[in-house]
C-alpha cells in the first residue's frame, strides 16, 4: 500500500497570510505513460462530507478559488491556500489514486491565529 | 449535477450486520466507478473499497476483506455497502463517493452525505 504522510498535523495562521500543507507518499504516484501524478486535495468542514479541491496534484476543480494551488511531483506534494480566509478553516487531506487500495494522509487541521 | 442520497443512520449491535445505500440523481450512473470511505469519530478519511460498475467488478481493501460487501443496481441508480460481524470501532461515518471510470484513474469528484453507523451493545 502506498502510505501517504502529510504535515504539520495542524496549522494556525493569520487572516490574509499564506498557509502550506505538505503530503509526502511511500511511493511515486506518477504514471510516466501519460505524465500525471495521481494525487488529490481535500477539504472537510465539520459535519460535512470531504469536498475535492484539486487532482493530478496541481488541477483545481471547477468554482475551487484560485487562492488554493497544488504543486509538486514524484513523492512531494504541496497544497498552498495563498491568502487565508475565515471560510477555508477545515480540515485538508491529501490522497493517492495511482494504485489501490486509495490512501489518504492523516489530515491536517488549518485554524486561524 | 449529480447528487448521491444515502440511507439513514443505524444503530447495531456487535457481530450484527449494517447494508448503507448510495441512490444517484441527476446525472449519469453506470460508468462511474463508486468508493466507499469512512471516518471514525475525531479521525482521517479510510477508503474501504469500492466498485467498477462498468465490469460489476468490486475491490476491497484487506482490512475489511471477507467483511465487506460492495454492490450496484443500475436500474435504481444505487450502489449498497454491506459491513459484517461489526465491532465497537466500526462506529463511523460512511461515505460513498463518486470516482473515475475506474478506481485509480480521478479523484473523488462526488460525495454523499454520510451515514452514521454505531455500534453498541
Amino acid at each position: 500500500d502506498i502510505v501517504m504522510t502529510q504535515s504539520p498535523d495542524s496549522l494556525a495562521v493569520s487572516l490574509g497570510e499564506r498557509a502550506t500543507i505538505n503530503c509526502k507518499s511511500s511511493r511515486s504516484v506518477l504514471d510516466s505513460s501519460n505524465n500525471r501524478e495521481y494525487l488529490a486535495w481535500y477539504q472537510q468542514k465539520p459535519g460535512q462530507p470531504p469536498k475535492l479541491l484539486i487532482h493530478w496534484a496541481s488541477t483545481r476543480e471547477s468554482g475551487v478559488p484560485d487562492r488554493f494551488s497544488g504543486s509538486g511531483s514524484g513523492t512531494d506534494f504541496t497544497l498552498t491556500i495563498s491568502s487565508l480566509q475565515a471560510e477555508d478553516v477545515a480540515d485538508y487531506y491529501c490522497q493517492q489514486y495511482y494504485s489501490s487500495p486509495l490512501t489518504f494522509g492523516g489530515g491536517t487541521k488549518v485554524e486561524i491565529k | 449535477q449529480v447528487q448521491l442520497v444515502q440511507s439513514g443512520a443505524e444503530v447495531k449491535k456487535p457481530g450484527s450486520s449494517v447494508k448503507v445505500s448510495c441512490k444517484a440523481s441527476g446525472g449519469t450512473f453506470s460508468t462511474y466507478a463508486m468508493s466507499w470511505v469512512r471516518q471514525a469519530p475525531g479521525q482521517g478519511l479510510e477508503w474501504m473499497g469500492g466498485i467498477i460498475q462498468t465490469f460489476g467488478t468490486a475491490v476491497y481493501a484487506q482490512k475489511f476483506q471477507g467483511r465487506l460487501t460492495i454492490s450496484a443496481d443500475e436500474s435504481t441508480s444505487t450502489v449498497s455497502m454491506e459491513l459484517s460481524s461489526l465491532r465497537s470501532d466500526d462506529t463511523a461515518v460512511y461515505y460513498c463517493a463518486r470516482g473515475g471510470s475506474t478506481l485509480t484513474n480521478d479523484g473523488l469528484d462526488v460525495w454523499g452525505q454520510g451515514t452514521t453507523v454505531t455500534v453498541s451493545s
